[in-house]
């Protein structure tokens, strides 16, 4: 059964930036795509991006300019890192594993179908 | 942002079934595959449903999916208390180019 931990920094000041990595155990990192998403307090889910093994990345376009996903295939780790947060960054993330595949009769498939518990970072001075 | 659009409760007894419908668009649902996630209080979502109707290994058959045009509906038969939570649908959006989510079901069973 694949596991996924998140760890990191609780509490980040504004303007700095959010580092965070995701342990995969139980399972290999590759061949798989594998994600960082985040949810607010009492709010909804947001898709940050979503990283392959081979290093290929896709970035939610509302984030994109300050966020940079990285994996390191020797630890079967991949980490998450945004710039420049601010209150608003204030959410769980969760990492996740993402089935992605692709059919020309049904579209892109994109279920997260492994999760980390999810880690609370609070931005704030 | 959430371009998929979810009624915010939907509420019923023990035993009764329940629907909660996810409305998107031909850039999203109309043109792939839908997934389903189940959010128990203080915990990580949970896939449910994946390629708008299959389920994981472990997960009950009480619960399905179906997709026609740019909807998407769970239903779940035979409600159980522990089955109060938040439900989320998702997919990926062609015109966007990133994965969305719902805006989020909050099941009350009465």
């Amino acid at each position: 059964q694949v596991q996924l931990q998140e760890s990191g920094p609780g509490l980040v000041k504004p303007s700095e930036t959010l580092s965070l990595t995701c342990t995969v155990s139980g399972g290999s990192i590759t061949s798989y795509y594998w994600s960082w998403i985040r949810q607010p307090p009492g709010k909804g889910l947001e898709l940050i991006g979503y990283i392959f093994y081979s290093g290929n990345t896709n970035y939610n376009p509302s984030l994109e300019s300050r966020v940079t996903i990285s994996v390191d295939t020797s630890k079967n780790q991949f980490s998450l890192e945004l710039s420049s947060v601010t209150a608003a960054d204030t959410a769980v993330y969760y990492c996740a594993r993402v089935g992605k595949s692709y059919d020309i009769l049904t579209g892109y498939s994109l279920p997260f179908d492994f999760w980390g518990q999810g880690t609370l970072v609070t931005v704030s001075s | 942002q959430s371009v998929l659009t979810q009624p915010p409760s939907v509420s019923a007894a023990p035993g009764q079934n329940v629907t909660i419908s996810c409305s998107g668009t031909s850039s999203n649902i109309g043109s792939n595959c839908v997934s389903w996630y189940q959010q128990l209080p203080g915990t990580a979502p949970k896939l449910l449903i994946y390629d708008n109707n299959k389920r994981p290994s472990g997960i009950p058959d009480r619960f399905s999916g179906s997709k026609s045009g740019t909807s998407a509906t769970l239903g779940i038969t035979g409600l159980q208390t522990g089955d109060e939570a938040d439900y989320y649908c998702g997919t990926w959006d062609s015109g966007l180019s990133v994965g969305v989510f719902g805006t989020g079901t909050k099941v009350t069973v009465l």
